[in-house]
């Protein structure tokens, strides 16, 4: 399995862009959640999905983002417009709820600078 | 705001040597999860430990979790050099599936 993969890797835009980042979850993966990682506030989930759904979106920071999941394979995770205070890691992890796991396994995330 | 705060913030030590971090959380859990990030890679999961367990085993890793007192503990045992990564335990709120992760200790192995 290629496990969760995220696009781009790194992604450098100017204040006022939209960016969207992009996530493949592993096959057979009903969860999916979106964090954001930095130095002052640390890893954050701002979003997840069960089956497609959004369950819980009281993480997404301000209306200026967006995630959806319009498929079980693919979630795209939308900023319009940009800030530089946007500038983070943001990782997209999936997860099964078969087993009792509740294990979630990580892409490498994808690296915003906003200028 | 984090359920999960970590102690230390980072911690250095000689490999060969035990690593022991701490994690305290705040409300009630269903289980707390020990995950492991190298630099510039994403978070790897290492441990799950259930609210009813107290001690759990995989490996090199240890984990203790006393509800009464909200904490648990990682620790690594003759700790080698690709140990060295962050360390962060997540807690569930409301959902199981639903993680909000602490801080993070920063484990340095020398070689």
């Amino acid at each position: 399995d290629a496990g969760v993969i995220q696009s781009p890797r790194h992604e450098v835009t100017e204040m006022g862009q939209e960016v969207t980042l992009r996530c493949k979850p592993i096959s057979g993966h009903d969860y999916l959640f979106w964090y954001r990682q930095t130095m002052m506030r640390g890893l954050e989930l701002l979003i997840y999905f069960n089956n497609n759904v959004p369950i819980d979106d009281s993480g997404m920071p301000e209306d200026r983002f967006s995630a959806k999941m319009p498929n079980a394979s693919f979630s795209t995770l939308k900023i319009q417009p940009s800030e530089p205070r946007d500038s983070a890691v943001y990782f997209c992890a999936s997860s099964r709820s078969t087993g009792r796991s509740y294990e979630q396994y990580f892409g490498p995330g994808t690296r915003l600078t906003v200028t | 705001s984090q359920q999960g705060e970590e102690d230390p913030q980072a911690l250095s030590i000689q490999e060969g040597e035990n690593a022991t971090m701490n994690c305290s959380y705040k409300t009630s859990i269903n289980n707390l999860q020990w995950y492991r990030q190298n630099s510039g890679r994403g978070l790897v999961h290492l441990i799950l430990i259930r609210s009813n367990e107290r001690e759990k085993h995989s490996g090199r890793l240890r984990v203790t979790l006393d509800t009464s007192k909200k904490s648990s503990s990682l620790l690594i045992t003759a700790s080698r050099a690709a140990d060295t990564a962050s360390y962060f335990c997540a807690t569930d709120a409301g959902s199981s599936y639903k993680l909000i992760f602490g801080s993070g200790t920063r484990l340095l192995v020398r070689p």
